[in-house]
């Protein structure tokens, strides 16, 4: 059964350092989210690529988060510089074109930062 | 804003009752309710997707009932088991122009005791 992969699982910095995630699809979604998730509390979108395209990264603290989808399949997202309040769970997921179409998520990667 | 809550925010119960989990949201125009199980420290596995048109879903014991009108959904779990312990998330997919995010309530902490 096709899933969604992120690297690493589990991600220690220390603050103000850089720090990157990746996310692989599943093959043939065209639409991408990474989500944040805080201790306690359910996932809040940062981004959604559709294809390369950003379609919404309204609550992306674009000061210090960064992401890309530059072939439109995989995706990076960076943090530079990362802060105590960084620490948490970032989920990657996908989805076919449709917008009602069902999301699929990845494992996520912990973040923790020091 | 789309506002999504989940009652209660945890629930203890013995092997083999039935139990319901609830759901409620602020806005009634939405596309489709997902609900998730989250293992602790891992991603997020979809369990069941209610179209806006449609009053319920059912998986092996899991049932599922939406109330647009009402902003309501429900995930009603038979015979419960101890595997069955996790946290459930549930998240609605708003009518928006752009983009398809989910918003997602803070989650029910199952635990079902042997």
């Amino acid at each position: 059964e096709a899933e969604v992969a992120q690297s690493p699982r589990y991600k220690i910095t220390e603050k103000s350092q850089a720090v990157a995630f990746w996310c692989d699809p599943i093959s043939g979604h065209a639409t991408l989210y990474w989500y944040r998730q805080i201790l306690g509390q359910g996932p809040e979108l940062l981004v959604q690529f559709q294809d390369e395209s950003v379609v919404d990264d309204s609550q992306l603290p674009k000061d210090r988060f960064s992401a890309e989808r530059l072939k439109g399949v995989d995706s990076t997202l960076k943090i530079q510089p990362a802060e105590l309040g960084d620490s948490a769970m970032y989920l990657c997921a996908s989805s076919l074109r449709t917008r009602a179409g069902e999301q699929y998520f990845g494992p996520g990667t912990r973040l923790t930062v020091t | 804003k789309q506002e999504v809550t989940q009652i209660p925010a945890a629930l203890s119960v013995p092997e083999g009752e039935n139990l319901v989990l609830n759901c409620s949201f602020t806005d009634s125009a939405i596309y489709n309710l997902q609900w998730f199980r989250q293992d602790p420290g891992k991603g997020l596995t979809s369990l069941l997707l209610i179209q806006s048109s449609q009053r319920e879903q059912t998986s092996g014991r899991l049932n599922a009932s939406l109330d647009k009108s009402s902003g309501r959904s429900t995930l009603y779990i038979a015979a419960s088991q101890p595997g069955d312990s996790a946290t459930y998330l549930c998240a609605v997919r708003p009518l928006e122009e752009y983009g398809n995010k989910l918003v997602f309530g803070a989650g029910t902490i199952l635990r079902v005791k042997s």
